[in-house]
């Protein structure tokens, strides 16, 4: 099975920071990558797919780049709905697998 | 407005059996892949299920094979979850979720707001 890596778990930041989570793939997924928000009570919510591609709706303060092994998700200017628990996951091949998660707090 | 409702949790006795099941609207749901994700409390999200659009292929997480079987009715807009033989482990709220694939990607773009499945004795 490919094991997601995310880093840090958790951070602390302020609103209008620049934020850069990561995620590392165990091996190879070319840019099967995507990435998911998730708000305390609700359900998941596509980011960014194909690990650049930003989802219809979502502000373009929002960025994914990466490839290979290794990909980052950018909030350029963190905004107070942006306080959340953000998931990277592979979609290369099954089992497709999550990221442990990295939860976004207020400094 | 493209929705997806999940139905059917619930608290169960280990060992014993529940169905999902997962309601689509406001999208041709026979075109779509679909998909079973779970969240144990507190924890993160796990991969539990996939299923083409026709029914002909579907794909399981190891920790739910031979216990949990997925299935949809195209004509009725409905995917569902029979979960047998449950554990304490499969405690947890279950999302259906729309799954888009293209050329070069994958991913879930329609979620539904889940249902607990407690299993507990």
């Amino acid at each position: 099975d490919i094991q997601m890596t995310q880093s840090p778990s958790s951070l602390s930041a302020s609103v209008g920071d620049r934020v850069t989570i990561t995620c590392r793939a165990s091996q190879s997924i070319s840019r099967y990558l995507n990435w998911y928000q998730q708000k305390s009570g609700k359900a998941p919510k596509l980011l960014i797919y194909g690990a650049s591609s930003l989802q219809s709706g979502v502000p373009s303060r929002f960025s994914g780049s990466g490839s290979g092994t290794d990909f980052t998700l950018t909030i350029s200017s963190l905004q107070p709905e942006d306080f959340a628990t953000y998931y990277c996951q592979q979609s290369y091949t099954t089992p497709l697998t999550f990221g442990g998660g990295t939860k976004v707090e207020i400094k | 407005e493209v929705q997806l409702v999940e139905s059917g949790g619930g608290l169960v006795q280990p060992g014993g059996s529940l169905r999902l099941s997962c309601a689509a609207s406001g999208f041709t749901f026979s075109n779509y892949w679909m998909t079973w994700v779970r969240q144990a409390p507190g924890k993160g999200l796990e991969w539990v299920a996939n299923i083409k659009q026709s029914g002909s292929e579907k794909y399981y997480v190891d920790s739910v094979k031979g216990r949990f079987t997925i299935s949809r009715d195209n004509a009725k807009n409905s995917l569902f979850l029979q979960m047998n033989s449950l554990r304490a482990e499969d405690t947890a709220v279950y999302y259906c979720a729309r799954r888009i694939v293209g050329a070069s990607d994958d991913a879930f773009d329609i979620w539904g707001r889940g249902t607990m499945v407690t299993v507990s004795s």
